[in-house]
């Protein structure tokens, strides 16, 4: 079964400071993706990065990258110059490499920028 | 942009009711998901439907809970006798398949059973 560890209920940082959110997996499976989603205040679900198992360099999106360590099953998302748009919560997830497999999310790291 | 739209944003239904969730994913994905968040939990998988038939399901997904897709464009959860534990958001969310991009969440509906 696939797990998704995101220890950090919480993390606080000022406004153009780099932040990292944690996130560890555990799978048997040796094709997956791992996802980042941002959860603001309204409630809706966006896409941030996309890493995959096999993938030798680390994802980024803009200000976005993602620290794939795979012998440590790591997945840690770097915000680098925060925002204040960036309260919010964040979530790590992943899928077995099938098509129409399900995401499984981990619990959340709310994230709160301050000026 | 295309976009997955869920009807209605907010639910209110009294205990022992039915209620039915509508979602009309993006016209070109194959695969269909419904998720439920409790407020302020994790994101959990109910059900995966492809083909008219459901692909995969949680333990969550029990006999209360029921998905169809009744037209080409439509894609429906039904919770029967619903209970006060059922109150949550619930998102829909579609993909073409294993994409990198591939799941595209609609703004969900906060359903609030009293």
């Amino acid at each position: 079964a696939q797990k998704i560890t995101q220890t950090q209920p919480g993390m606080f940082v000022q406004e153009k400071e780099a932040v990292t959110l944690d996130c560890t997996y555990d799978t048997s499976d040796q094709s997956y993706g791992l996802f980042w989603y941002k959860q603001p205040s309204s409630g809706e679900m966006i896409f941030l990065i996309y890493q995959g198992s096999y993938d030798e360099q680390n994802a980024t999106e803009g200000r976005y990258s993602l620290n794939f360590q795979k012998a440590r099953k790591s997945a840690n998302l770097v915000i680098s110059a925060s925002q204040l748009g960036d309260s919010a919560m964040y979530f790590c997830a992943m899928r077995r490499n099938q098509a129409g497999t399900a995401l499984i999310f981990g619990k959340g790291t709310t994230l709160s920028v301050s000026s | 942009e295309p976009e997955v739209t869920q009807t209605p944003s907010h639910q209110v239904t009294q205990m022992g009711q039915e209620v039915i969730l509508r979602c009309v994913p993006i016209s070109n994905h194959l695969y269909f998901y419904w998720y439920r968040q409790i407020l302020g939990q994790k994101v959990e998988f109910l059900v995966s439907f492809y083909n008219n038939e459901i692909s995969e399901k949680s333990e969550i997904f029990d006999d209360q809970f029921s998905v169809e897709r009744p037209d080409g464009s439509n894609f429906t959860l039904k919770i029967r006798s619903t209970k006060l534990e059922d109150s949550a958001m619930y998102f829909c969310a579609s993909s073409e398949g294993l994409g990198v991009y591939g799941y595209t969440f609609g703004s969900g509906t906060r359903l609030t059973v009293v």
